[in-house]
């Protein structure tokens, strides 16, 4: 079946640092990939994605590419900010007869000034 | 962008009783919702599929009896937990999808904290 790995948070930066948040996966197929962002007290918000390998996905300065051959769909970001503090999931979407989404278990990240 | 809301957002409830959840598309209208549960420091896991006039697909391991939903316009879903337990407590979340040719493309609801003493 499908699954996603993401890194265990909490992950804990300082303002202006550089952030990976690494993710890799299962599935049949050739899924699209996702990151979705969950700030406190709201609902998960689609960050960016990526739909075939190579593609990059990018959104508020955040970047992920689509690598097949590691199976990887890692979240980058050059200087993060306080702002950026949030939960943050890899998931994907394979279709066919798994219509939902296979998320990661999600990666806390707080962002010290 | 779309808007999805739940009701409410949080619920403490005694055991035995039965909890409804809603699901809203705002500002679309949702052809297929999905409910998600999520436990403390764990992913968001699928519990059913529901389209608008038909039955829920349920997925493996989750009891149709105890989780009904509703899909009874394109606009409204609901969940119901039949004779809460303890370990029914949990963090409920739905989405929605419009039929797109993005069939991957799911809006969030905020999410429900049901607590069950």
């Amino acid at each position: 079946g499908n699954s996603v790995t993401q890194m265990e948070g909490p992950v804990t930066l300082s303002e202006e640092a550089f952030l990976t948040i690494n993710c890799t996966y299962t599935a049949t197929g050739y899924p699209s990939l996702f990151w979705y962002v969950q700030y406190p007290g709201e609902g998960l918000q689609l960050l960016l994605k990526a739909t075939k390998a190579d593609d990059k996905g990018s959104n508020k300065g955040f970047e992920a590419t689509y690598r097949k051959e590691t199976t990887s769909f890692h979240l980058e970001k050059g200087s993060v900010q306080v702002s950026d503090s949030a939960v943050y999931f890899c998931a994907l979407y394979s279709g066919g007869g798994a219509d939902g989404l296979t998320f990661g278990k999600g990666t806390h990240l707080i962002i010290q000034p | 962008g779309a808007v999805v809301s739940q009701h409410p957002s949080r619920v403490i409830c005694k055991s035995g009783t039965s909890v409804k959840i809603e699901c809203r598309s705002l500002d679309f209208q949702a052809t297929t919702m999905f409910w998600y549960r999520q436990f403390p420091k764990q992913s968001l896991m699928l519990m059913a599929t529901s389209n608008e006039g038909s039955k829920a697909t349920y997925e493996q391991g989750v009891e149709k009896d105890k989780f009904l939903i509703n899909h009874a316009s394109l606009t409204l879903s609901t969940l119901t937990v039949t004779s809460a337990h303890p370990e029914d407590s949990s963090f409920y979340i739905c989405s929605a999808r419009v039929r797109t040719t993005l069939p991957d493309t799911q809006y969030f609801g905020p999410g429900t904290r049901l607590t069950v003493l």
